[in-house]
């Protein structure tokens, strides 16, 4: 059973920058997990922001951003908006299975 | 502009079974697979499978295998997600995606209960 992992919550200031990240229990996060990561406000469908690692889709301010860091997905935000208070997910690529990680919920205060 | 929407809310009884259905337009429907992924209430999402309208080939998480059928229908560019043998854990947002590389577009969702 694959385990995709989270930070369950993280707190940020207005302005600030905060990231969050995404680890397999398979082993280090590289390329071919071709991480995802959305965006998710209670009572709406998720939104993407990133996919293969750190391409924005067209609608995705620049203020986020994605990377491989220490093993694992990163998804960081910079110049946190309290529009920007929500879980967050990630999505790993398994050879055809795909697997989201349990969430990080964002505090923005 | 692509659009993906999903048939209404379903209640169903233990051991029932219901198909959602998931209508895209707005683009080829065979260039793009289709995901399905579910949110049970005040929980994580969670990737049930994946079709591809092209060929018809399937893969299915490890969990629903036996018990979810994906299909799709490409005179009427719909795809649906039958699931069996419901049980009150079932109860869920189901949601489908248009998959590539990355699941671009969502439908709006369709609420399963299950219960008794």
């Amino acid at each position: 059973q694959t385990v995709v992992t989270q930070e369950p919550s993280l707190t940020v200031s207005p302005g600030g920058t905060v990231t969050l990240t995404c680890a397999s229990s398979t082993g280090a996060v590289t390329s071919g997990y071709s991480p995802n990561w959305f965006q998710q406000i209670p009572g709406q469908a998720p939104r993407p922001l990133i996919y293969s690692i750190s391409n924005r889709h067209s609608w995705t301010p620049a203020r986020f951003s994605g990377s491989l860091l220490g093993g694992k997905a990163a998804l960081t935000l910079s110049g946190v908006q309290p529009e920007d208070e929500a879980e967050y997910y990630c999505l790993l690529y398994y050879g055809g299975a795909r697997v989201f990680g349990g969430g990080t919920k964002l505090t923005v205060l | 502009q692509v659009q993906l929407v999903q048939s209404g809310a379903e209640v169903k009884k233990p051991g029932a079974s219901v198909k959602v259905s998931c209508k895209a337009s707005g683009y080829t429907f065979t260039t793009y697979g289709i995901s399905w992924v579910r949110q049970a209430p005040g929980q994580g999402l969670e990737w049930m499978g994946y079709i591809s309208p092209y060929s018809g080939n399937t893969n299915y998480a490890q969990k629903f295998q036996g018990r979810v059928t994906m299909t799709t229908d490409t005179s009427t560019t719909t795809a649906y997600m039958e699931l069996r043998s419901l049980r009150s854990d079932d109860t869920a947002m189901y949601y489908c995606a248009r998959t590539t590389e990355t699941f671009d577009y969502w439908g709006q969702g369709t609420l399963v209960t299950v219960s008794s």
